[in-house]
């Protein structure tokens, strides 16, 4: 069956940079691009960006051009956000959604905790 | 850039209760109109695509309609167990969610 894993919760602190994951299986990495979607604490869902799974490229939302990187690991099913230069607005549940036009499949998400 | 609003913010009902939540598009969005549900501590669940169509394993009693700028999910016998916010998002240009009706039991 087709899964999302991401990988787990993160305290950071500002300034600093983190690295999710999520691990894509039951389907073929590479036939459906990757969303990523952010989620603050009690507030909805606002959409970061996407990238094509076939060639790399990442694609932003204007929100998210700057301290932002979508990237892949094509060989092991996995695509990447890193967040550099963090900031106490950053903190929040991120989800990665496989895309077949609509977001069909969702990891479980990351609660990211920006903090001093 | 489109907006999309979502009515009611804040929605109480019985069970077996039909529910019918909206979502309103500030220009035509051509039917590229996807529900969610999205349940405490989980990840969104996607219910319905384009409009009216069910998603895999999603109950029948979920349906959806609409086009132009308006568009409606319905729930035709609410259950326990539908108690969640329900996001809708538009993908006629770039995307947009909506900001969600939480639905609860009354």
């Amino acid at each position: 069956q087709i899964q999302l894993v991401q990988s787990g919760p993160e305290l950071k602190k500002p300034g600093e940079s983190l690295k999710i994951s999520c691990k894509a299986s039951g389907y073929t990495f590479t036939d459906y691009a990757m969303q990523w979607v952010k989620q603050a604490p009690g507030k909805g869902l606002q959409y970061m960006g996407w990238i094509n799974t076939q060639t790399g490229k990442p694609t932003y939302a204007d929100d998210f051009k700057e301290r932002f990187v979508f990237s892949l690991e094509t060989s092991a099913s996995t695509a990447y956000l890193q967040i550099n230069n963090l900031k106490n607005e950053d903190t929040a549940t991120y989800f990665c959604a496989k895309d077949l036009y609509y977001f069909d499949y969702w990891g479980q998400g990351v609660m990211v905790t920006v903090s001093s | 850039d489109i907006q999309m609003t979502q009515s009611p913010s804040f929605l109480s009902a019985s069970v077996g209760e039909r529910v019918t939540l909206s979502c309103r598009a500030s220009q035509n969005i051509n039917k590229y109109l996807d529900w969610y549900q999205q349940k405490l501590g989980e990840a969104p669940k996607l219910l319905i695509y384009n409009t009216n169509n069910l998603h895999t394993g999603i109950p029948s009693r979920f349906s959806g309609s609409g086009s132009g700028t308006d568009y409606t999910l319905t729930i035709s016998s609410l259950q326990p167990e539908d108690v969640a916010t329900y996001f809708c998002l538009q993908r006629n240009s770039w995307y947009t969610f909506g900001a969600g009706t939480k639905l609860e039991l009354k």
